[in-house]
């Protein structure tokens, strides 16, 4: 199983559309978690860090479900600049470099 | 807060020169920085984590001899391409965290190397 698993997509949604991410760890000692966004030829950006008792931004939401290891990120009232790469990513603990995930895509479309 | 630069973004080199690419953080002292590659419609690939002071730590397949980090300050990290090759021509991107190895990381704005 790999560390931090992403489904890639492509998500092709409709401008207006709610649309959601999960992404699965293994590791169940992992200590924290972000939400990175990386658009096409440009260096990814963090969107939120995720926080177990959830954490919410304007039309963005992430969740952390620690039992069944998972986090997810929810996007409501879809706008065609969300159209990116959308990077979750796992702090494993213990001073360990961060796990990145190989990336959701999303295309908001008109 | 938190801005990372990176220089500089594009780079066009003939193969077998060498290129130099300087990551900094600006507002703040990073202990840790990182170096990753990413080619076209791929993911991320960390090269190495390059830590101030000390010797970088290379993942598995990178050549630490081929790709040489500097990590001479809490605020400077360079990556030398050693004799480029054009299988080497990639996106890449640095980035540090002011906190310790598995805390938020961010990240330069790239460079773009082509080897001709």
């Amino acid at each position: 199983r790999k560390e931090v698993e992403q489904d890639p997509g492509p998500f092709n949604v409709p401008e207006g559309a709610t649309v959601a991410f999960n992404c699965t760890y293994s590791n169940s000692a992992s200590q924290s978690f972000f939400w990175y966004r990386q658009d096409c030829r440009k260096e990814p950006k963090l969107l939120m860090s995720v926080y177990s008792s959830g954490n919410e931004d304007g039309r963005f939401t992430a969740q952390l479900n620690r039992a069944s290891q998972y986090i997810s990120l929810l996007i409501r009232d879809s706008k065609l600049s969300d159209s990116a790469t959308y990077l979750c990513v796992v702090n494993p603990g213990n001073n360990r470099k961060l796990i990145w995930g190989l990336g959701t895509s999303l295309a908001v479309n008109p | 807060g938190a801005v990372v630069s990176q220089h500089p973004s594009r780079v066009i080199c003939k193969s077998g020169t060498s290129v130099k690419i300087e990551c900094r953080s600006l507002d703040f002292q990073a202990t840790t920085m990182f170096w990753y590659r990413q080619f076209p419609k791929q993911s991320l690939m960390l090269m190495a984590t390059s830590n101030e002071g000390s010797k970088a730590t290379y993942e598995q397949g990178v050549e630490k001899d081929k790709f040489l980090i500097n990590h001479a300050s809490l605020t400077l990290s360079t990556l030398t391409v050693t004799s480029a090759h054009p299988e080497d021509s990639s996106f890449y991107i640095c980035s540090a965290t002011p906190g310790n190895v598995g805390e938020t990381q961010y990240f330069g704005p790239g460079t773009r190397l082509l080897v001709l």
